[in-house]
């Protein structure tokens, strides 16, 4: 059973642009979670998606978007990009009516 | 609002010496329950999770967490630490209505002395 894998490890972008990040999730997991994570804070609920569509989402704002595939891999989406969304994003998989998340790798975003 | 709070930011063991890490949680029903360990530059993993029933709940590694309702609390122990335990530690709660939609604090990190 594979588990959680995310890409790419590390990126650099600059203010205004956009990022793509990828995640694919563990084999028989049916949701994916998305999560922010700042230097020296507790990851942040993004958004979660279940059936391609959105689940449920935190407090970001539109700009950050997502897509799941019917493999149940997944993009998040920054557009417009600013220096505080430099952080470590966090995918997460699990099962609809489930209740453990797990989590993979992380990718680091700088934003100069 | 719901949340979790992880009062200690950073805490100074030696090794062999006994672990106890806190965890207060609000909610307005008592929420499943975990905590995530992770090594700097890396992702988190589970060390062990709440739900229901027996309040004290056994981890990987020889962690072990204990949740009190009376106290809003879900502590994290360890009898004996090992110098791998270093690294960061987050307690984190779901609201069972929101599924997999997780609640962290802000983090415990937990050095070891030699």
């Amino acid at each position: 059973e594979t588990g959680v894998t995310q890409s790419p490890t590390h990126l650099i972008k600059t203010r205004g642009q956009q990022v793509t990040l990828r995640c694919s999730s563990q084999s028989g997991h049916n949701t994916v979670s998305w999560y922010q994570q700042a230097l020296g804070q507790g990851p942040q609920f993004i958004f979660q998606y279940y059936r391609e569509e959105e689940n449920g989402r935190g407090n970001f704002p539109p700009r950050f978007s997502g897509l799941q595939f019917p493999n149940y891999s997944s993009e998040l989406n920054v557009n417009a990009l600013e220096l505080d969304d430099s952080a470590l994003y966090l995918c997460a998989s699990g099962r609809q009516g489930g209740e453990t998340q797990y989590f993979g790798p992380g990718t680091r975003l700088l934003v100069l | 609002a719901q949340s979790v709070t992880q009062p200690d930011i950073h805490i100074t063991v030696s090794e062999g010496a006994s672990l106890e890490l806190r965890c207060n949680y609000s909610y307005g029903a008592t929420p499943y329950l975990f905590w995530y360990v992770q090594s700097p530059g890396q992702g988190l993993q589970l060390l062990l999770k709440y739900f229901s029933g027996d309040t004290l709940v056994q981890g990987i590694k020889g962690f072990e967490a204990e949740f009190k309702r009376s106290q809003s609390s879900f502590n994290l122990r360890k009898p004996s630490v090992h110098w791998s335990d270093a690294a960061e530690y987050f307690c984190a709660g779901d609201d069972y209505n929101q599924g997999g939609k997780l609640i962290f604090g802000q983090g415990t990190e937990l050095s070891v002395k030699p």
